[in-house]
């Protein structure tokens, strides 16, 4: 009964290579972002779709390229990873409330700790 | 832009003690929600607790409760009781309005809470 849910969990590659983090949520959520959290710990978005439209993309290299086949899934595809992407990729996912400004509460997935040799 | 500072990298409490954890923001938005998440060991984001910031009202959530000052921009957060469970990152958070319908969440830079037996 996972709410987000992410896979893999970890995520091993060499630099150059092509890779894909993918997050589910059963929550009914119509909203879903991509976080990015770095060696130092910090968290930052970089992407959020809703109803399978980008809303978010916040200045991230076009490497970078989520997809969001339904409401229910995002997922996040990386080409030529560098050194730099190492970090930890965090999905979450709310509901909009559709009013001046959503109070709703944004639920986190488990991470994905990506690490680029 | 909004910005979230958090003052503290590390602190350390011992068990069935009171701890607070500091937060500041800035933002010239009226409307906007603050949020304290958790990150233990295991990495999870974990939601300990939100404010509106319309209401005056400080937020609860059992052992932990916030004391929201608006006008100093200041957001911290008290651990009653401290349980060795609660040694973990947390973060503070803003949530800002993005237009359209999602909002992000900015984070700051995490406390480091170690509870001690």
């Amino acid at each position: 009964d996972t709410a987000v849910s992410q896979t893999p969990k970890y995520l091993v590659t060499q630099m150059g290579n092509d890779k894909s983090i993918k997050c589910e949520q059963n929550l009914g959520h119509d909203t879903m972002y991509w976080y990015k959290q770095d060696s130092k710990k910090f968290l930052k978005i970089m992407f959020s779709y809703n109803n399978k439209e980008l809303i978010i993309n916040e200045t991230v290299p076009n490497r970078f390229s989520p997809k969001s086949p339904d409401k229910a899934h995002l997922n996040l595809h990386i080409n030529s990873l560098e050194l730099g992407d190492s970090a930890v990729y965090f999905c979450a996912s709310s509901q909009d409330g559709g009013g001046p400004i959503s109070s709703d509460t944004q639920y986190f997935g488990p991470g994905t700790r990506l690490t680029v040799l | 832009a909004q910005t979230v500072t958090q003052s503290q990298p590390e602190m350390s409490v011992q068990e069935a003690e009171t701890v607070t954890l500091s937060c500041t923001y800035d933002t010239s938005e009226n409307n906007y929600y603050l949020f304290w998440y958790k990150q233990p060991p295991s990495r999870q984001m974990i939601l300990v607790i939100r404010q509106e910031a319309y209401k005056q009202q400080n937020a609860t959530e059992n052992r932990f409760s916030v004391n929201f000052q608006k006008a100093a921009k200041s957001f911290s957060l008290k651990i009653s009781d401290s349980q060795l469970g609660d040694t973990a990152m947390y973060f503070c958070a803003f949530m800002k309005h993005y237009g359209g319908a999602t909002n992000k969440l900015i984070f700051g830079t995490g406390t480091l809470l170690a509870v001690q037996p």
